[in-house]
């Protein structure tokens, strides 16, 4: 298994473009997520989803789309980027069964000029 | 949603055993105690979890106080490997079995030769 993948790995982007951030699973999981981290703090959940056509709001969802149209791919809008969206960027898998762990992708940096 | 409190740094010598201490006071009767750690740059990867009783791990071990408000994470012979930061994270419960995890601002561990 690749476990979970993001494309880019890094990403700059000016101020007010769009671009949609990749993520992808091959355990079959049925929970994704979305987290950004800055500088010196923990991650943040931006959006989740607990399977296909549902997703749900996290605690910072502002200037954030997200779509769950298949079990493995989970993607993440910018549809008018900031310069305070310049962060890294972290997508995360699980199953939604009894205590199971949650696996995290590599990340994708982000700069917004 | 029960909150977790972890001392910003902590220091160990390679080779002694690493002990993080987590407080969690609020939390409820059927949220576990997670324990991720982020090694600089790359995705959190998780270490162990547990409800009552300790567990133990070819990683790590948790040790969770009867009262449940607060618990340790032991790394019995650390490395120069195991400096990162560590978080500590409550379970949260959505609804139908999906949880979501809430990152605080964990613990940065630097172990020293």
């Amino acid at each position: 298994n690749a476990g979970v993948t993001q494309t880019p790995k890094f990403q700059v982007l000016k101020t007010g473009q769009s671009m949609t951030l990749q993520c992808a699973q091959d355990m079959n999981h049925e929970y994704m997520s979305w987290y950004r981290q800055d500088p010196g703090m923990g991650l943040r959940l931006i959006h989740y989803s607990v399977g296909a056509g549902i997703t749900d709001q996290g605690e910072v969802p502002n200037g954030y789309n997200v779509s769950r149209s298949t079990t493995e791919d989970f993607p993440l809008r910018l549809l008018s980027a900031a310069p305070s969206q310049t962060s890294v960027y972290f997508c995360a898998s699980r199953g939604i069964r009894g205590a199971e762990t949650q696996y995290f992708g590599p990340g994708t940096r982000l700069l917004v000029l | 949603d029960a909150k977790t409190t972890q001392p910003p740094s902590m220091d160990c010598a390679e080779g002694r055993a690493a002990n993080l201490p987590c407080n969690h006071s609020t939390i409820s009767g059927n949220e576990y105690v997670y324990w991720y750690r982020q090694i600089h740059s790359q995705g959190p990867q998780y270490i162990i979890h547990g409800l009552k009783n300790n567990e133990t791990n070819e990683m790590a071990s948790l040790i969770i106080t009867e009262d449940r408000k607060s618990s340790t994470l032991i790394l019995p012979h650390a490395t120069l490997r195991d400096t990162a930061v560590y978080y500590c994270i409550v379970r949260l419960i959505i609804f139908q079995g999906a949880q979501k995890l809430v990152f605080g601002q964990g613990t940065r561990l630097t172990i020293n030769p």
